[in-house]
């Protein structure tokens, strides 16, 4: 069963839109949260990360959003640009005696188009 | 730094032949991570280790499977014998991880580009 899911395989956007990008997740255990970037024939990149004692973390143009009550959280791009267009990654850890390793939502292919 | 290197790059092999995917982590992180991508399953974690020490090995798929790093400088995942269904793009990852309860953004992992497996 997967504990962060992304039920959206992919999402289109215009140029200078808002990209919304959603993340479920099921285990309460879960205290720290990450979104990555990955271009095609590259390893993902790390872009934001909000821990579960906030709820928004903004960097730039990209804001991650925590709702812990609903176990969600989103990624919000303003105003999203081509060079945006890859596939987002959504992960979540609990540090407490995890050691670092994050589990990963299956990804959403974003598309900006000029 | 170079960041986290894997080697192959590429590798096309034939059903049950051994592959063996190598990384080189960051140098002074900590941990590193063996990551499996698939259309179907997306990233699967299938071991890491914390100085050097397997820590969690739960994902590796079965027997098959096997993952060491002799040094804090070098890991392998070897797979003996492939099978097709192992055709994936395998990353490799490398952190800093403080402490148990690290609140400094540790977890942000450093992924290699990627080995693309493909067994015929």
């Amino acid at each position: 069963d997967q504990q962060v899911k992304q039920n959206s395989p992919s999402l289109s956007v215009q140029e200078g839109r808002i990209s919304i990008l959603n993340c479920d997740y099921t285990n309460s255990m879960f205290d720290y949260f990450l979104w990555y970037k990955k271009y095609p024939a590259e390893g993902p990149t790390f872009l934001i990360s909000i821990s579960s004692i906030k709820d928004k973390n903004e960097d730039g143009r990209f804001t991650v959003f925590l709702n812990k009550s609903a176990k969600h959280l989103s990624l919000h791009i303003v105003p999203s640009q081509p060079g945006d267009s890859a596939v987002y990654f959504c992960a979540a850890s609990a540090r407490g005696g995890s050691q670092g390793n994050l589990i990963f939502g299956k990804g959403t292919k974003l598309s900006v188009k000029p | 730094d170079a960041g986290v290197i894997q080697s192959p790059r590429h590798e096309v092999t034939e059903m049950g032949q051994e592959v063996t995917l190598r990384c080189k982590p960051i140098s002074g992180h900590n941990s590193l991570f063996w990551y499996r991508q698939t259309m179907m399953r997306g990233l699967e974690l299938l071991i890491y280790f914390n100085n050097n020490v397997p820590i969690d090995d739960s994902g590796m798929p079965e027997d098959r499977f096997s993952a060491k790093m002799p040094n804090a400088s070098f890991s392998t995942l070897k797979i003996q014998p492939s099978e097709p269904r192992d055709s994936a793009v395998y990353f490799c990852a490398s952190s800093l991880v403080l402490g148990e309860y690290d609140i400094s953004g540790a977890n942000v992992l450093t992924f290699g580009a990627g080995s693309r497996l493909t067994v015929l």
